[in-house]
Protein backbone atom coordinates (compact mmCIF):
# COMPACT_ATOMS: atom_id res chain seq x y z
CA UNK A 1 0.00 0.00 0.00
CA UNK A 2 1.85 3.24 -1.37
CA UNK A 3 -1.52 5.51 -0.15
CA UNK A 4 -2.49 8.41 1.92
CA UNK A 5 -6.24 7.70 2.49
CA UNK A 6 -8.17 10.78 3.54
CA UNK A 7 -11.71 10.92 4.49
CA UNK A 8 -14.16 12.65 4.24
CA UNK A 9 -13.90 13.57 0.67
CA UNK A 10 -16.22 16.29 0.74
CA UNK A 11 -17.41 17.75 4.44
CA UNK A 12 -19.88 20.74 4.37
CA UNK A 13 -20.38 22.04 8.15
CA UNK A 14 -22.11 24.95 9.96
CA UNK A 15 -20.08 27.47 12.40
CA UNK A 16 -21.46 25.23 15.51
CA UNK A 17 -20.70 22.06 14.42
CA UNK A 18 -18.09 19.74 16.02
CA UNK A 19 -16.70 17.21 12.91
CA UNK A 20 -13.08 15.09 11.89
CA UNK A 21 -11.11 14.95 9.18
CA UNK A 22 -9.26 11.26 9.30
CA UNK A 23 -6.14 10.16 7.99
CA UNK A 24 -4.16 6.88 7.13
CA UNK A 25 -1.12 5.16 5.87
CA UNK A 26 0.33 1.90 5.72
CA UNK A 27 3.95 3.00 4.38
CA UNK A 28 5.40 2.45 7.44
CA UNK A 29 5.97 6.48 8.22
CA UNK A 30 6.12 7.96 11.33
CA UNK A 31 6.23 11.71 10.33
CA UNK A 32 3.00 12.61 9.15
CA UNK A 33 1.58 16.31 8.32
CA UNK A 34 -1.72 18.49 7.94
CA UNK A 35 -1.91 21.25 5.06
CA UNK A 36 -4.29 23.79 4.45
CA UNK A 37 -4.61 24.53 0.59
CA UNK A 38 -6.62 27.27 -0.82
CA UNK A 39 -7.66 27.60 -4.64
CA UNK A 40 -4.87 28.27 -6.72
CA UNK A 41 -2.38 28.18 -3.76
CA UNK A 42 0.62 26.45 -2.48
CA UNK A 43 -0.03 23.98 0.61
CA UNK A 44 0.66 26.12 4.18
CA UNK A 45 1.81 23.36 6.64
CA UNK A 46 -0.78 23.02 10.09
CA UNK A 47 1.29 20.48 11.71
CA UNK A 48 3.70 18.09 12.02
CA UNK A 49 3.57 14.71 13.79
CA UNK A 50 6.64 12.71 14.14
CA UNK A 51 7.01 9.40 16.22
CA UNK A 52 3.09 10.10 17.32
CA UNK A 53 3.86 13.12 18.81
CA UNK A 54 3.36 16.89 17.49
CA UNK A 55 6.41 18.77 16.76
CA UNK A 56 5.54 21.75 14.72
CA UNK A 57 2.13 23.65 15.12
CA UNK A 58 2.82 26.64 12.51
CA UNK A 59 0.59 28.92 15.09
CA UNK A 60 -2.68 27.39 13.85
CA UNK A 61 -5.90 28.24 15.92
CA UNK A 62 -7.83 26.41 18.73
CA UNK A 63 -10.56 25.71 16.87
CA UNK A 64 -8.04 23.56 14.89
CA UNK A 65 -6.99 20.31 16.69
CA UNK A 66 -4.73 17.59 15.92
CA UNK A 67 -4.42 13.99 17.10
CA UNK A 68 -2.46 10.86 16.02
CA UNK A 69 -3.72 7.91 18.03
CA UNK A 70 -1.16 5.66 16.56
CA UNK A 71 1.53 5.43 13.63
CA UNK A 72 -0.62 4.84 11.06
CA UNK A 73 -3.82 7.35 12.01
CA UNK A 74 -3.81 10.95 11.96
CA UNK A 75 -6.88 12.87 13.34
CA UNK A 76 -8.01 17.13 12.37
CA UNK A 77 -10.65 17.80 15.18
CA UNK A 78 -12.72 21.02 13.89
CA UNK A 79 -14.94 23.03 15.97
CA UNK A 80 -16.30 26.42 15.84
CA UNK A 81 -15.12 27.07 12.39
CA UNK A 82 -15.15 30.11 10.21
CA UNK A 83 -16.22 30.37 6.90
CA UNK A 84 -12.50 31.23 5.25
CA UNK A 85 -11.77 28.09 6.51
CA UNK A 86 -13.23 26.61 4.04
CA UNK A 87 -10.34 25.08 1.87
CA UNK A 88 -9.01 21.57 0.30
CA UNK A 89 -7.26 20.34 3.69
CA UNK A 90 -4.31 17.71 2.73
CA UNK A 91 -2.55 14.84 4.76
CA UNK A 92 0.93 13.63 4.12
CA UNK A 93 3.32 11.45 5.79
CA UNK A 94 7.10 10.76 5.24
CA UNK A 95 9.93 8.82 6.77
CA UNK A 96 11.23 9.93 9.91
CA UNK A 97 14.73 11.06 10.03
CA UNK A 98 18.00 13.52 9.60
CA UNK A 99 16.33 13.81 5.80
CA UNK A 100 13.47 13.30 4.03
CA UNK A 101 12.66 11.70 0.61
CA UNK A 102 9.36 13.40 0.06
CA UNK A 103 5.94 13.55 1.24
CA UNK A 104 2.99 11.25 -0.02
CA UNK A 105 0.06 13.12 -0.26
CA UNK A 106 -3.38 11.95 -0.14
CA UNK A 107 -6.01 13.46 -2.43
CA UNK A 108 -7.55 16.00 0.48
CA UNK A 109 -10.93 16.79 2.27
CA UNK A 110 -12.64 19.58 0.59
CA UNK A 111 -14.41 21.31 3.41
CA UNK A 112 -17.10 24.31 3.45
CA UNK A 113 -17.94 26.10 6.43
CA UNK A 114 -21.63 27.38 6.07
CA UNK B 1 13.96 31.04 7.62
CA UNK B 2 13.14 29.04 4.15
CA UNK B 3 11.98 30.82 1.35
CA UNK B 4 11.07 28.99 -2.23
CA UNK B 5 10.05 31.82 -4.88
CA UNK B 6 8.38 30.24 -8.37
CA UNK B 7 8.69 33.75 -10.35
CA UNK B 8 6.46 32.95 -13.14
CA UNK B 9 2.37 32.17 -12.08
CA UNK B 10 1.57 31.35 -15.77
CA UNK B 11 3.73 29.27 -18.44
CA UNK B 12 2.40 28.34 -22.01
CA UNK B 13 4.51 27.00 -24.82
CA UNK B 14 3.69 24.35 -27.54
CA UNK B 15 3.84 21.56 -27.64
CA UNK B 16 7.35 20.00 -28.72
CA UNK B 17 8.92 23.39 -27.72
CA UNK B 18 11.14 22.95 -24.69
CA UNK B 19 10.00 24.13 -21.12
CA UNK B 20 11.87 25.35 -17.77
CA UNK B 21 10.01 26.10 -14.86
CA UNK B 22 12.13 28.23 -12.70
CA UNK B 23 12.76 27.82 -8.68
CA UNK B 24 14.88 29.94 -6.40
CA UNK B 25 15.31 29.09 -2.64
CA UNK B 26 16.84 30.95 -0.15
CA UNK B 27 17.97 28.58 3.18
CA UNK B 28 20.97 28.69 5.50
CA UNK B 29 21.86 25.07 5.68
CA UNK B 30 22.33 22.01 2.78
CA UNK B 31 18.70 22.45 1.34
CA UNK B 32 16.82 19.28 -0.26
CA UNK B 33 14.92 20.30 -3.05
CA UNK B 34 11.71 18.52 -4.85
CA UNK B 35 9.16 19.45 -7.75
CA UNK B 36 5.71 18.42 -7.07
CA UNK B 37 2.79 18.22 -9.73
CA UNK B 38 -0.73 18.82 -9.19
CA UNK B 39 -2.62 18.05 -12.43
CA UNK B 40 -6.63 18.73 -12.81
CA UNK B 41 -8.68 17.05 -9.69
CA UNK B 42 -5.65 14.91 -8.78
CA UNK B 43 -3.48 14.69 -5.40
CA UNK B 44 -0.50 16.61 -5.74
CA UNK B 45 2.24 14.08 -6.73
CA UNK B 46 6.43 14.24 -5.76
CA UNK B 47 8.31 14.43 -9.75
CA UNK B 48 11.68 14.45 -8.79
CA UNK B 49 13.87 14.93 -6.10
CA UNK B 50 17.34 16.76 -6.08
CA UNK B 51 19.25 13.54 -4.26
CA UNK B 52 18.31 11.06 -6.67
CA UNK B 53 19.04 13.27 -9.68
CA UNK B 54 16.67 11.18 -11.90
CA UNK B 55 14.82 12.31 -14.68
CA UNK B 56 10.82 11.63 -14.58
CA UNK B 57 8.47 11.76 -17.94
CA UNK B 58 11.27 13.62 -19.67
CA UNK B 59 11.76 16.20 -16.99
CA UNK B 60 15.11 17.06 -14.94
CA UNK B 61 16.39 19.28 -12.07
CA UNK B 62 19.78 20.43 -11.14
CA UNK B 63 20.51 21.93 -8.02
CA UNK B 64 22.49 25.01 -8.21
CA UNK B 65 23.68 26.13 -4.98
CA UNK B 66 25.92 29.31 -6.26
CA UNK B 67 23.01 30.38 -8.20
CA UNK B 68 20.09 28.99 -5.18
CA UNK B 69 17.98 27.66 -7.87
CA UNK B 70 16.48 24.29 -8.70
CA UNK B 71 14.99 25.15 -11.87
CA UNK B 72 12.77 22.44 -13.90
CA UNK B 73 13.10 21.60 -17.52
CA UNK B 74 12.11 19.67 -20.21
CA UNK B 75 13.21 19.69 -23.84
CA UNK B 76 9.75 18.78 -25.76
CA UNK B 77 6.90 19.51 -24.21
CA UNK B 78 3.83 17.69 -24.14
CA UNK B 79 0.20 18.51 -23.97
CA UNK B 80 -0.32 15.95 -20.58
CA UNK B 81 2.47 17.91 -19.21
CA UNK B 82 -0.05 20.90 -18.36
CA UNK B 83 -0.58 20.94 -14.75
CA UNK B 84 0.37 23.08 -11.32
CA UNK B 85 3.92 22.71 -10.71
CA UNK B 86 5.27 23.33 -7.10
CA UNK B 87 8.66 23.63 -6.00
CA UNK B 88 9.27 22.80 -2.14
CA UNK B 89 12.13 23.20 -0.06
CA UNK B 90 12.70 20.61 3.00
CA UNK B 91 14.48 22.42 5.51
CA UNK B 92 15.00 22.45 9.69
CA UNK B 93 15.82 25.14 12.15
CA UNK B 94 17.96 24.13 15.03
CA UNK B 95 14.85 23.74 17.30
CA UNK B 96 12.41 22.13 14.99
CA UNK B 97 11.69 19.05 13.25
CA UNK B 98 11.66 19.77 9.36
CA UNK B 99 9.17 20.74 7.15
CA UNK B 100 8.55 20.83 3.45
CA UNK B 101 7.46 24.73 2.41
CA UNK B 102 6.15 25.55 -1.29
CA UNK B 103 6.11 27.96 -3.60
CA UNK B 104 3.39 29.36 -5.11
CA UNK B 105 3.36 27.09 -8.18
CA UNK B 106 3.23 27.69 -12.09
CA UNK B 107 0.58 26.59 -13.49
CA UNK B 108 1.93 25.09 -17.22
CA UNK B 109 -0.16 24.99 -20.42
CA UNK B 110 1.03 23.45 -22.96
CA UNK B 111 -0.94 23.88 -26.57
CA UNK B 112 -1.39 21.63 -29.55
Amino acid sequence: DTEVTQTPKHLVMGMTNKKSLKCEQHMGHRAMYWYKQKAKKPPELMFVYSYEKLSINESVPSRFSPECPNSSLLNLHLHALQPEDSALYLCASSQAGTRTYGYTFGSGTRLTVV
Amino acid sequence: AQRVTQPEKLLSVFKGAPVELKCNYSYSGSPELFWYVQYSRQRLQLLLRHISRESIKGFTADLNKGETSFHLKKPFAQEEDSAMYYCALFGRSSTSYGKLTFGQGTILTVHP
